[in-house]
């Protein structure tokens, strides 16, 4: 079957750099997704990666491994406002997106 | 109004009503996708339209109906539910269905309550 596994839950200072993973099994792969979403608020999107390696936007990093079916997410210099769940989705081959539950992370002072 | 937009933010309803989600998109996309949210629970696709027709359709129950008239909007007419199916209920479009054309823009939910 399909899966995403990722940590539920997640806490971290403010000012520090956290990384959220998430491993995939999947039928076919056409690339994977993080999006950000807020307490009661619609999921965004942070990031889309299809090729092996690391992608930077500004606080935020992904990296995948195809060969590992592994990604992971990179935040850095911390704010209060990164507090959110994080959720990660695998493409299949159907062009399907398949999602994980999320993770939650706290952000402390 | 801008992005994607969903009508009610909210409904309580009873196990024989039967009422209808609105979403419409305002982003000139051209698939469209109901999920639904559980708590705790990974997000649910329950329906996809692509160019308006209808490519996805993973097992959901009769009770759900969905309607898709034109790129811009898409309805979710509900009837005779069952409380287990409270949830958030998310609707999203991108400009295709494949590669980062399935970058996805959600609308905010509508929160619904099954009595």
């Amino acid at each position: 079957g399909q899966n995403i596994d990722q940590p539920t839950e997640m806490t971290a200072t403010e000012g520090a750099i956290v990384q959220i993973n998430c491993t995939y099994q999947t039928s076919g792969f056409n690339g994977l997704f993080w999006y950000q979403q807020h307490a009661g608020e619609a999921p965004t999107f942070l990031s889309y990666n299809v090729l092996d390696g690391l992608e930077e936007k500004g606080r935020f990093s992904s990296f995948l491994s195809r060969s590992k079916g592994y990604s992971y997410l990179l935040l850095k210099e911390l704010q209060m406002k990164d507090s959110a769940s994080y959720l990660c989705a695998a493409m299949d081959s159907n062009y399907q997106l398949i999602w994980g539950a999320g993770t939650k992370l706290i952000i402390k002072p | 109004e801008t992005g994607v937009t969903q009508t009610p933010r909210h409904l309580v309803m009873g196990m024989t009503n039967k009422k209808s989600l609105k979403c419409e998109q305002h982003l000139g996309h051209n698939a469209m996708y109901w999920y639904k949210q559980s708590a705790k629970k990974p997000l649910e696709l329950m329906f996809v339209y692509s160019l308006e027709e209808r490519v996805e359709n993973n097992s959901v129950p009769s009770r759900f109906s969905p309607e898709c008239p034109n790129s811009s909007h898409l309805f979710l007419h509900l009837h005779t539910l069952q409380p287990e199916d409270s949830a958030l209920y998310l609707c999203a479009s991108s400009q295709g269905t494949s590669g980062d054309y399935n970058e996805q823009f959600f609308g905010p939910g509508t929160r619904l309550t099954v009595l």
